[in-house]
């Protein structure tokens, strides 16, 4: 069974600055899909990024940036200049491809920012 | 944009009631889910259902059942309220259709508490 594991529960970083949050997975599939969520405070959980494994070049998007290493099974979301606005649960999450696959979520990590 | 609506954002129940919890989605999505999230333990799946009439069982189906015998609602049921099933509870719903196949449309939650 895939299992996807992110190891910091709760990380803070200062408004403007980088941070990385990490991601591990664990699985025997060669075609799959990786995927950040975000969810803020009392907010519905909504998508930031996502990554397909046969794609070898990095997804982006806009302050979002992920680095993700397939043979070493690791996903971390990069968050630059960061916002207040950032501040929330951050869930990683891990879909084998093909049709009508259920996701497998992370534990999440409860991202702070201090202005 | 897609709008998944869940019925109540808060509930109180007794043990042993029956509950329903209600999911809508306007976006002729084929797939629904319902996952419980739980601090620590991320997002765990219940159930799914990828057509009408039809459902799989997640990775924690005990003690619960669901419902979908229209496309747009994806009903969940328990059948027996416990207090261990004090949590809160999401819907989502995704599309098979790319490209936006890998999306799941999450609705705000309903924060179940069973007294």
């Amino acid at each position: 069974a895939q299992t996807v594991t992110q190891s910091q529960p709760e990380m803070s970083v200062q408004e403007a600055e980088t941070v990385t949050l990490s991601c591990t997975y664990d699985t025997s599939e060669s075609d799959y899909y990786l995927f950040w969520y975000k969810q803020p405070p009392s907010r519905q959980m909504i998508l930031v990024i996502r990554q397909e494994a046969y794609k070898q070049q990095n997804a982006t998007e806009n302050r979002f940036s992920v680095n993700f290493q397939k043979a070493a099974k690791s996903f971390s979301l990069k968050i630059s200049d960061s916002q207040l606005g950032d501040a929330a649960m951050y869930f990683c999450a891990y879909r084998k491809s093909g049709g009508y696959q259920k996701v497998t979520f992370g534990t999440g990590t409860k991202l702070q920012v201090i202005p | 944009d897609v709008k998944v609506t869940q019925s109540s954002r808060y509930l109180v129940k007794r043990t042993g009631e029956k509950v329903f919890l209600e999911c809508v989605q306007d976006m002729d999505h084929e797939n629904m889910f319902w996952y419980r999230q739980d601090p620590g333990l991320g997002l765990r799946l219940i159930y799914f259902s990828y057509d009408v009439k039809m459902k799989e069982k997640g990775d924690i189906p005990e003690g619960y059942s669901v419902s979908r015998e229209k496309k747009e609602r994806f009903s969940l049921i328990l059948e027996s309220a416990s207090t261990n099933q004090t949590s809160m509870y999401l819907c989502a719903s995704r599309t098979e259709a790319s490209p936006a196949k890998n999306i799941q449309y999450f609705g705000a939650g309903t924060r179940l508490s069973v007294l």
